[in-house]
């Protein structure tokens, strides 16, 4: 059975300081996905990483892959309220005829002034 | 161009009561996929439907069915719907095997069983 793990589950932080979400995910997938949720809204891709040691940016966010630890992780650097939002990590399995993602429970982030 | 499209937006039943959410998309996508979320649990799959035709239980099917109608629908049905279904029902798309892995994502049901 496939298992995604974030910590935090929850995060609180400034405007204007830097942080890290970490996900964990159990098998060898090289393909790991990450995505935005706004309070009641749906989804949003935010980076796909496809191969170990990938590295994307987005403004003030960056995510990277590392396979052979099975850890993604998402940087927050200079944190502003915008990026308020839930931050979900999948991992992507085929199953010969499709492929699914398998979603961690989600980072709440909350950004105060 | 839509997207992912998903009816109803919100829905109350009453323990034992059927009801089909529907969901559409029109980005000519083979693969789609239902799945739930619930507070701390993140999201987990129902059912995925690789292609026309093509039906498979997810993570958590027990007490729902699919109907991939055509390439553009992909119906969940509830036959007797049980307080545990209460949640929140997006319905997600993407092209097909061999392609990205990235699912497209409606703007989700939200379904209270009472």
């Amino acid at each position: 059975e496939l298992k995604v793990e974030q910590n935090p589950l929850f995060l609180s932080m400034q405007e204007g300081k830097n942080y890290t979400i970490y996900c964990n995910y159990s098998t060898t997938s090289d393909r790991l996905y990450w995505y935005r949720q706004d309070p009641g809204k749906s989804l949003e891709s935010l980076f796909v990483l496809l191969s170990n040691g990938a590295v994307k940016q987005e403004g003030r966010l960056m995510a990277s892959l590392d396979t052979k630890a099975r850890l993604s992780t998402l940087h927050i650097t200079a944190a502003v309220h915008d990026l308020s939002a839930t931050y979900f990590c999948a991992e992507a399995s085929s199953t010969g005829t499709a492929s699914k993602l398998t979603f961690g429970t989600g980072t709440r982030l909350q950004v105060t002034l | 161009n839509a997207g992912v499209t998903q009816t109803p937006k919100f829905q109350v039943l009453k323990t034992g009561q059927s009801m089909t959410l529907q969901c559409a998309q029109d980005m000519n996508h083979n693969s789609m996929y239902w799945y739930r979320q619930d507070p701390g649990m993140g999201l987990r799959l129902i059912y995925y439907s690789a292609s026309e035709g093509t039906t498979d239980k997810g993570e958590v099917p027990n007490g729902y069915n699919v109907s991939r109608l055509n390439k553009r629908e992909f119906s969940l049905r509830l036959e007797s719907a049980a307080p545990s279904q209460t949640s929140v029902y997006f319905c997600a798309s993407k092209p097909g095997q061999g392609f990205t892995d990235t699912q497209y994502f409606g703007p989700g049901t939200r379904l209270t069983v009472l």
